[in-house]
């Protein structure tokens, strides 16, 4: 089955500075890679998403890349601000599949620093 | 537009209780996730309703657990007995779409002592 891998864990970064988090995947089935945003005492939230028949995504400070080759998808954020400051996952499934259930990464806390 | 909504936000019980955790789509959303996160660890899939069919439940551990959506719109999850390693963050999550998984609610945070 899907293995999702997520680096880094935690990710501290000064306001304004990018911050870049790194995902693999193993199943060369799957074809939607989206990204979530989860903030203290909320639910994840849909941040961005990109189908495997894109190569790069963006959405004002963030962006996201998929590399099909390599099976790695990466976020992206520039310009950092505090409330940027949230554990971010990624996922990847199988979009128009049998089974459309996420398989998620681990999380990567990111601290922005004022 | 209300959001998903699950109930409790916490709860504590004592290993071989019951507990029951609901959810609230957003209404008109077809589709229905329950997806979990044990500490430290990656957040996990159970199940997926559409309407008040399983579509997939895969996911779900063992026979302990107990998923329902009666007349297709809130969702239940029984936990019956719980078991120590059942503790963690349940989610749910509702989408029109059976793919796009946008919508989750904050979570219920499960203690099994």
């Amino acid at each position: 089955g899907e293995n999702v891998e997520q680096h880094p864990s935690t990710l501290s970064v000064q306001e304004g500075d990018s911050a870049v988090i790194k995902c693999t995947y193993s199943d060369s089935a799957s074809n939607y890679f989206p990204w979530y945003k989860q903030e203290l005492g909320k639910g994840p939230q849909l941040i961005i998403d990109i189908r495997s028949n894109v190569g790069e995504k963006k959405d004002q400070r963030i962006a996201v890349t998929l590399n099909k080759t390599a099976k790695h998808f990466s976020l992206h954020i520039t310009e950092t601000q505090p409330e940027d400051s949230a554990v971010y996952f990624c996922a990847a499934s199988h979009y128009g599949g049998s089974q459309g259930n996420l398989i998620f990464g681990k999380g990567t806390k990111l601290s922005v620093k004022p | 537009e209300a959001g998903v909504t699950q109930f409790p936000s916490h709860s504590v019980i004592e290993k071989g209780q019951t507990v029951t955790l609901r959810c609230d789509p957003i209404s008109g959303h077809d589709n229905l996730y329950w997806y979990r996160r044990v500490m430290g660890k990656e957040i996990k899939f159970l199940l997926h309703f559409v309407k008040e069919s399983k579509q997939d439940e895969s996911g779900m551990p063992n026979n302990r657990f107990l998923a329902e959506r009666t007349g297709g719109t809130y969702s239940t999850l029984k936990v019956q007995p719980a078991e120590l390693e059942d503790s963690g963050v349940y989610f749910c999550a509702s989408s029109p779409d059976s793919w796009v998984v946008a919508f989750f609610g904050q979570g219920t945070r499960l203690t099994v002592v």
